[in-house]
């Protein structure tokens, strides 16, 4: 099942606009990342942050963490065409050995010139 | 270095026919995971593999099933296909103990 849900589903936005996206999750995490996936091909990690962070800076990306709330952000500063893609947060369980990854069900970011 | 490398990378069956997807991880990762990606959703994770043993299943049928071998490759089975597993399937590695996953660029399963 799916971890949790993404907003906006899609976003659509002009080149050197920032994009937010939004994740929220329904469990206790020990970190979350986004990754970004171009045409239904494999996914590319961007960022991960741990539960006892706030917010973290990544060049262009910046992600913050409420785990009170039990969501997440991601913003895309000076967007470029090249940032059109699928983003989907994920939350990480990593005990020992065993590591899986819960994903959220995406934005869709449509950067136009 | 090589990505990871996973084939074949489309595929077509039909209902209750058998598949096999192979997947070679980054040299030096231990660890690999697959994951079904219907269309429109998120990846759901299937199994994860380290040193030969299963290390975590999801909630999938046992006909899918799994196995790593000693140079760290897998392959995932899916018997008796379904419509419904029509899908793209990625495989990831990792290295033992890591957060972050470096993911292949799938295999797409077509079902008819």
């Amino acid at each position: 099942s799916q971890q949790g849900e993404e907003d906006p589903q899609a976003l659509s936005i002009q080149e050197g606009e920032n994009a937010t996206m939004n994740c929220s999750y329904k469990t206790s995490i020990n970190n979350l990342q986004w990754y970004r996936q171009n045409s239904g091909r494999g996914l590319v990690h961007l960022i991960l942050i741990r539960s006892n962070e706030r917010e973290k800076h990544s060049g262009r990306l910046r992600v913050t963490l409420d785990t009170s709330k039990k969501s997440s952000s991601l913003l895309i500063t000076a967007s470029r065409a090249a940032d059109t893609a699928s983003y989907f947060c994920a939350t990480g369980d990593t005990t020992g050995t065993a590591s899986k990854l819960t994903f959220g069900t995406g934005t869709r970011l449509q950067v136009t010139l | 270095d090589a990505g990871v490398t996973q084939s074949p990378t489309h595929l077509i069956k039909t209902r209750g026919q058998q598949v096999t997807l192979r997947c070679s991880p980054i040299s030096g990762h231990k660890s690999v995971s697959w994951y079904q990606q219907v269309l429109g959703q998120g990846p759901q994770f299937i199994f994860q593999y380290y040193e030969k043993e299963e290390r975590g299943r999801g909630n999938f049928p046992d006909r899918f099933s799994a196995r790593q071998f000693p140079n760290y490759s897998s392959e995932l089975n899916v018997n008796a296909l379904l419509l419904g597993d029509s899908a793209l399937y990625l495989c990831a590695s990792s290295a033992a103990g890591a957060n972050v996953l470096t993911f292949g660029a799938g295999s797409r399963l077509t079902v008819l």
